[in-house]
């Protein structure tokens, strides 16, 4: 398998412009989380999906985010319009589920870094 | 709330001693608990698990045991490598929420 897979691996845009980040889980997984990291704050979750509905959105920061996984092979977070603030890695992890129904070992992707300046 | 506690880094070994990353949590009911990788310019990897008390999940030498009597799940290695400087989050997932640490910065030197 090719593992997750995320594009672009580099961002580079101005502040106010529209970024769109992909990323396809590995192909029969049931979550795709999508996370961000910074030096200041660490990992934090935005989003995660089960079965492609949105399960937990309340690490997205603000409205400027927005996520959505159309079908099972695909998701997108998209940043508009974006701030550099909003400079990051962004990381997309998919798991199964596991024996007690909760998520089980997530596998991230090589994530994309964004630069906003 | 869910919430993890882990040992600020960084730390900085010798090759070949003792590790220990401490890891409390704070969670109503039986959350799976996890230890990630992360190394230089890479996603995190899992490293080891545990979903139940007194589990002991291990792999590459590495060893953590979920306590659930002192909410901790300390990451341990008996004898580090060169190799194994990256740094490491302790997780948890409970309730439809999942929990990283802040990360610890280890750094092994010859």
């Amino acid at each position: 398998d090719a593992g997750v897979i995320q594009s672009p691996r580099h961002e580079v845009t101005e502040m106010g412009q529209e970024v769109t980040l992909r990323c396809k889980p590995i192909s029969g997984h049931d979550y795709l989380f999508w996370y961000r990291q910074t030096m200041m704050r660490g990992l934090e979750l935005l989003i995660y999906f089960n079965n492609n509905v949105p399960i937990d959105d309340s690490g997205m920061p603000e409205d400027r985010f927005s996520a959505k996984m159309p079908n099972a092979s695909f998701s997108t977070l998209k940043i508009q319009p974006s701030e550099p603030r909003d400079s990051a890695v962004y990381f997309c992890a998919s798991s199964l589920v596991s024996g007690v129904g909760s998520p089980d070992t997530q596998y991230f992707g090589p994530g994309t870094r964004l630069t906003v300046l | 709330g869910n919430s993890v506690t882990q040992m600020e880094g960084p730390v900085t070994l010798s090759e070949e001693a003792f590790l220990t990353i401490n890891c409390t949590y704070t969670a109503t009911g039986y959350p799976s608990l996890f230890w990630y990788v992360q190394y230089p310019g890479e996603g995190l990897q899992l490293l080891l698990k545990a979903t139940k008390a007194d589990d002991k999940g291990s792999n590459k030498g590495f060893e953590a045991t979920y306590r659930k009597e002192t909410t901790s799940f300390h990451l341990e290695k008996g004898s580090v490598q060169v190799s194994d400087s990256a740094v490491y989050f302790c997780a948890l997932y409970n309730n439809n929420d999942m929990r990283f640490g802040a990360g610890t910065r280890l750094t092994v030197k010859p």
